[in-house]
């Protein structure tokens, strides 16, 4: 069965220190990867989505960039983070085919103090 | 107009009532519809994907109707479990999250 790993769980960190948030799927191929953010009390934001290996597809203009280095490991990283960077950041991946539904994983709360 | 549209509740039902979310969408092609639950400080979890013709999964039905490009969910015989945020889910090749209906079940 497919499983979906993203870490770490918690996250504080300064403005203006770098990020990189790691997320890594199991047991199925060529997935189809996405990161999102909610901030506290909203929806969800699509951040960056990826339909292969290098193909990053950005949906808003952040400092925050997207990289896969792999067909199954999805990364987000940021150079310098700043106070609205903070949110719960979510991970999610979803097979080929029609009507495939999306599976997140469990998440990163970041805070920027 | 919203991609994607619920409304966001409160809804405060008392155990065991039905209640019923309804989800508009504005891109007439899309073709994949599903519903997920979110608990506090949590990722949103599938709870069923919508057919053309509506299906059920336990106390859990969902409808599409394309004419009027909504989507429903109702839930019957509502537990204290079933509190949670509801995402309403619409797309094709990449998928739109509504914000979510808030459901609180009262003891």
């Amino acid at each position: 069965s497919q499983t979906i790993h993203q870490w770490p769980a918690t996250l504080v960190q300064p403005v203006g220190s770098p990020l990189s948030l790691e997320c890594t799927v199991e047991g199925t191929s060529n997935p189809n990867l996405y990161w999102y953010r909610q901030a506290a009390g909203r929806g969800l934001q699509l951040l960056f989505y990826s339909v292969g290996i290098g193909q990053i597809s950005s949906e808003v203009p952040q400092n925050l960039s997207a990289s896969r280095p792999q067909d199954r490991q999805f990364i987000l990283s940021s150079k310098k983070l700043l106070l609205s960077d903070s949110g719960f950041y979510l991970c999610a991946w979803r097979g080929l085919g029609g009507n495939q539904p999306q599976h997140f994983g469990d998440g990163t709360r970041l805070s920027i103090l | 107009r919203k991609e994607v549209e619920q409304d966001p509740g409160p809804f405060n039902v008392p155990e065991g009532a039905t209640v019923a979310f309804n989800c508009t969408y504005s891109n007439s092609a899309s073709q994949s519809f599903f519903w997920y639950r979110q608990d506090c400080r949590k990722e949103p979890k599938l709870l069923m994907s919508v057919y053309s013709s509506g299906n059920e999964d336990g106390r859990f039905t969902a409808q599409l109707n394309r004419a009027s490009q909504y989507i429903s969910l109702l839930i019957r015989d509502s537990k204290l479990s079933d509190s949670a945020t509801y995402l309403c889910v619409v797309g094709n090749e990449k998928l739109t999250f509504g914000t979510g209906t808030r459901l609180t079940i009262i003891p």
